[in-house]
């Protein structure tokens, strides 16, 4: 079993729709969570960090966090062309960062 | 910027030759990371370091690669007689000196090995 599983994608959702990304981890001590987009040929950018169970609300993302499930997720609203790239989950235990494989998202105009 | 800086930003070596890539971590930070990745694949986590310390280099090959980070001056990480199979982009992030803190990516080194 992977440390941190991601649905490699690709994930396609038309302008305008809600994009919805998930991850699993197995390490039941992780303490923080995070999401980054990776656009082609660039570096891995944050989006996103949560902490506790529950949601978080950043713009047009919003993470989920669900502890006991050990499951989070993020959704994207009103999503954009520019929104398509890869998107990697990452799970912190004490300054041990795990990523994911990437989920891959294409946004259709 | 206080951003992240990695360079080169592009190295190209000739197989046996050595490969150094240097990173200065964001103001303010203390702890480095660097990852390796192949194209259309995941991240790979190398090695972490705080200053003048290898805290964990489980992702690190046994031969020929290295990584430091001195007490004063970037990060480097040394590939020597380089070969075909470590063409990669080197990315390094850094993180705040306090647990579970987000990491925080540079542009990255792409290497090319002819």
């Amino acid at each position: 079993q992977k440390e941190v599983e991601q649905n490699s994608g690709p994930l396609s959702v038309p302008e305008g729709a809600i994009a919805s990304l998930n991850c699993t981890y197995s390490d039941r001590g992780s303490q923080s969570f995070f999401w980054y987009r990776q656009y082609s040929g660039k570096s891995p950018e944050l989006i996103m960090s949560i902490y506790s169970n529950g949601d978080k609300e950043d713009g047009r993302f919003t993470a989920q966090l669900n502890k006991a499930s050990q499951y989070v997720s993020l959704l994207i609203r009103d999503s954009q062309p520019s929104d398509s790239a890869t998107y990697l989950c990452a799970v912190n235990r004490n300054n041990d960062m795990r990523f994911g494989a990437g989920t891959r998202l294409t946004v259709k105009p | 910027n206080a951003g992240v800086m990695q360079n080169p930003r592009h190295l190209v070596r000739r197989r046996g030759q050595e490969a150094r890539l240097r990173c200065s971590p964001m103001k303010g930070h203390s702890h480095v990371y660097w990852y390796r990745q192949l194209p259309e694949e995941g991240l790979k986590f190398m090695v972490y370091l705080q200053k003048e310390n290898i805290i964990d280099e489980s992702g690190m090959p046994k031969e020929r690669f290295s990584a430091e980070f001195p007490k004063e001056g970037p990060s480097i990480l040394r590939i020597q007689q380089v070969v075909r199979g470590d063409s990669a982009a080197y990315f390094c992030a850094s993180s705040r000196d306090r647990y579970n803190q987000p990491q925080h990516f540079g542009d990255g080194t792409r290497l090319s090995i002819l």
